[in-house]
């Protein structure tokens, strides 16, 4: 089992571009989620899917969104990217829809916006 | 004020130290309360779990939760250079409970040095 995977793992772009996250996990879990990790800050969470159909904000959806393409994939897309948008982002998956003590992480994409 | 509280470290001891982490929080609701353990560049992973008050010894690592406090610890005993990286508290309602997801902390960073 590969777990959770995430491409691409690191990415530059400039202010303006947009660009999409993919995440996928082969462990049939039915929760799935996006969190953003800054020096400092901690994670936040981005968004969310409880369940394959259904998407919730977290706490920092400004700017993003996501897509829940199937129960394997969720995507996270930055429309029009901002330095601020800066981060190291993580997806993570837990086996209970809409309830987890335990997430299964990603590697994590490198995100820079000049 | 955030939910949960963690003291950023950084936090550097010599081998075979014993190391204590610990976290406040301000929501009685939380009922699950976790350590996770993030090395450099990496996703975070799940160490330990606790289910509401009490103590839980794995190998060189006791959790503790004081739910009266609202204060969680994380003990490591005989320190490991391997030991080196953030920890990350996290914690979660119950099952049906508008706290479903996980809450984390800003985690502490941990170095061992030998």
């Amino acid at each position: 089992n590969a777990g959770v995977t995430q491409t691409p793992k690191f990415q530059v772009l400039k202010t303006g571009q947009s660009m999409t996250l993919q995440c996928a996990q082969d462990m049939n879990h039915n929760s799935m989620y996006w969190y953003r990790q800054d020096p400092g800050m901690g994670l936040r969470l981005i968004y969310y899917s409880a369940s394959e159909g259904t998407t919730d904000k977290g706490e920092v959806p400004n700017g993003y969104n996501v897509s829940r393409l199937n129960k394997r994939e969720f995507s996270l897309r930055l429309e029009s990217a901002a330095p601020s948008q800066t981060s190291v982002y993580f997806c993570a998956s837990s086996e209970e829809s809409g309830w987890t003590y335990e997430q299964y992480f990603g590697p994590g994409t490198r995100l820079t916006v000049t | 004020q955030k939910e949960v509280e963690q003291d950023p470290g950084p936090l550097s001891v010599p081998e075979g130290a014993i190391v204590s982490l610990n976290c406040t929080y301000s929501n009685s609701a939380f009922q699950y309360f976790m350590w996770y353990r993030q090395y450099s560049r990496k996703g975070p992973e799940l160490l330990m779990y606790t289910y509401s008050s009490g103590n839980k010894e794995d190998g060189r690592f006791t959790a503790q939760v004081d739910k009266s406090s609202k204060y969680i610890s994380l003990f490591i005993r005989d320190s490991q250079p391997s030991d080196s990286a953030t920890y990350l508290c996290a914690m979660s309602g119950d099952r049906g409970s508008t706290l479903g997801r996980l809450y984390f902390g800003r985690g502490t960073q941990l170095t061992v040095w030998p």
